[in-house]
């Protein structure tokens, strides 16, 4: 599985749009970018996950670079409830997890 | 809509016994995977199954097995418990051809 660099933290103001970044130059041409959220110590959620084209849903987009090296999520009016860390993954089949280190989004009033 | 169910939710062991984590997975869903998140560190892949197979294997101690079962829930059983196996343990669950694993609350282990 294709590792994945974030950077440690980031913060942003509230109702404005969190970006974070992640890199992933080595992924393959098969393997999917997946986002997941953890907020303290609760169990990982599922955000938005995409291949090749951008994508959205309610809770975010996923912008992905035309050479899939690097991915950006999209947090349209963060609220403080989206105060958590964000994992970015590169999966491959339906296997394993390879949680990095994530972003720390702190969300300010 | 169901969730991944975990128990029990918290645990608190002496060092050198035995502990026993049950995965109940969202109906239908064929696959379970555990984690294991010690304190300040990313969750870390431990081990899967596949009906009922193991499908793979991460950085799980040799203490520690898991099976899953014909209703498709799992347990994850650790023996000779360590200070060391403090953490947090999630489930899990996806459907093979579905695209997102779903997390339980996770069950939180506390070895004295």
């Amino acid at each position: 599985d294709a590792k994945t660099t974030q950077p440690p933290s980031m913060d942003c103001a509230e109702g404005r749009a969190a970006n974070l970044p992640c890199n992933h130059s080595t992924i393959s041409g098969n393997e999917y970018v997946y986002w997941y959220r953890q907020i303290h110590s609760q169990g990982p959620q599922y955000i938005i996950h995409g291949l090749k084209n951008n994508e959205t849903n309610e809770m975010a987009s996923l912008i992905i670079t035309e050479d899939r090296k690097s991915s950006t999520l999209i947090l349209p009016h963060a609220t403080l409830r989206d105060t958590a860390v964000y994992y970015c993954i590169v999966l491959y089949n339906f296997n394993k997890f390879y949680f990095g280190s994530g972003t720390k989004l702190n969300v300010k009033p | 809509a169901a969730g991944v169910i975990q128990s029990p939710r918290h645990l608190i062991k002496e060092k050198r016994e035995t502990a026993t984590l049950k995965c109940y997975p969202i109906p239908r869903h064929d696959t379970v995977y555990w984690y294991q998140q010690g304190p300040g560190q990313d969750p870390q892949f431990l081990i899967s199954f596949y009906e009922k197979m193991q499908s793979d294997k991460g950085s799980i101690p040799d203490r520690f097995s898991a099976q899953q079962f014909s209703d498709y829930h799992s347990e994850l059983n650790m023996s000779s418990l360590e200070l060391g196996d403090s953490a947090l343990y999630f489930c899990a669950s996806t459907k093979r051809g579905d695209n997102e694993q779903f997390f339980g609350p996770g069950t939180r282990l506390t070895v004295l």
